[in-house]
This record gives C-alpha cells, structure tokens and sequence, in this order.
C-alpha cells in the first residue's frame, strides 16, 4: 500500500530547535516535499527532496533518505509565528501527490 | 489577480442540490487540482488536470466532476451533495507534473452540506 506517517502534534519552546519526522511507503517516489500550513488558510510550499542528505533554506532544514524512506523537517530558532501544521507529500503511482495528515507543531513562549 | 483565486470563500448547501466550486489561475501553470482536507486526515485529491482539455481521478473522485476548457479555470461540480461532502476544498496549480513543481494553492472553500 502507499501511506505517509507523521505525528499528530507536537509542542516546543520559543528559541528551540524542533524535528518533524516523516515516513513514507509509496511505489511512485520522486521526491518529498513539505509544505507549511496556518489555521484556516492555504498550504505552503517550504521543500522539495529528490537526492538523499539534507538542504537548508534559512532557519528551516529538510533531510531525506530514501533507502529508509524517512525525511526530517529541522525549524531552528523557533518562533511563534512558526505555529502552524506541517504537511509531507510525495508522489504515488498515478505520480500525483499523496499526503500525510500534518504536525500541528505549538510553539509556547 | 494574483496568483490563484476560489469562490465562494464559504457556503452552506442542502443534500441533493448541485454545486460548482470556482477556481482561476493567473500563472499560465499547466496543471491544477482540486483537494479536499478533513479533519485529522491529510489533503487528499479529487480530480487533476495536467494540460488544458484533459482532467484524471485522483483518490476520492466519487460524486464531483471537472472541466478544464482553458488553461485559467478549473470548477468543480458536486451534482447532488451529501454531507460527506462537507469539507474545505483547496484549488492548486503547478507550472508542471506534480511530482517535481510546487502547487500554489488557493484560499480554500469551506462547504457544508445538511
């Protein structure tokens, strides 16, 4: 079968260093993204993975290992405005996006 | 415009009436999709068009329909509502095929069906 796996919820503190954990089983993998989304709007783009190793844009890091079929969003220096739910997506074998259900990550000062 | 735009933003529906979601997309992007997102579940899609004039299920196609007659729109349509049906419906669009492009997504409709 094709499913991602992330935790629920998670909670971290103001100026901390948080890691989102994402595992996927899927036939049709080309790449993991995440995708950053606050209560009541819209989803947004934050990485793409294609190639193991990790890649970092500013505050925020993305890890991939495609062997283990494992990815790790990295958030350091968290902020409050960092609250939001975030969602891992790879593609399936009609090579369309399936997604986990999200971490809703709260961030207290 | 600016990027992607859906309407209505909400609405409440009774069971059996037929419904058309709005989307339009300024980017001149390819290909677009329609999501929906529940609670405690992630997005998942319904249909998906890769080009203008072709459309494909995705995994919860049952009782909506798509059109894609330009490169701008992409409605959805629920012929008869149910209140399985009540839901937040995401539009999103990709310059290319959704394995390697980031989708934009649009604001959202949050529908409820009694």
């Amino acid at each position: 079968g094709q499913n991602i796996d992330q935790p629920t919820e998670m909670t971290a503190t103001e100026g901390a260093i948080v890691q989102i954990n994402c595992t996927y089983q899927t036939s049709g993998f080309n790449g993991l993204f995440w995708y950053q989304q606050h209560a009541g709007e819209a989803p947004t783009f934050l990485s793409y993975n294609v190639l193991d190793g990790l890649e970092e844009k500013g505050r925020f890091s993305s890890f991939l290992s495609r062997s283990k079929g494992y990815s790790y969003l990295l958030l350091k220096e968290l902020q409050m405005k960092d609250s939001a739910s975030y969602l891992c997506a790879c593609t399936d074998s009609n090579y369309q996006l399936i997604w986990g259900a999200g971490t809703k990550l709260i961030i207290k000062p | 415009i600016a990027g992607i735009t859906q309407a209505p933003t909400s609405q409440i529906l009774a069971a059996g009436r037929r419904m058309t979601l709005r989307c339009t997309q300024d980017m001149r992007h390819n290909a677009m999709y329609w999501y929906r997102q529940d609670l405690g579940l992630g997005l998942r899609l319904i249909h998906y068009s890769n080009t203008a004039g072709t459309t494909g299920k995705g995994e919860v196609p049952d009782g909506y329909s798509v059109s894609r007659a330009n490169t701008d729109d992409f409605p959805l349509t629920l012929a008869s509502a149910v209140p399985s049906q009540t839901s937040v419906y995401f539009c999103a669009s990709s310059a290319g095929q959704a394995e390697t492009d980031t989708q934009y997504f649009g604001p959202g409709t949050r529908l409820t069906v009694l």
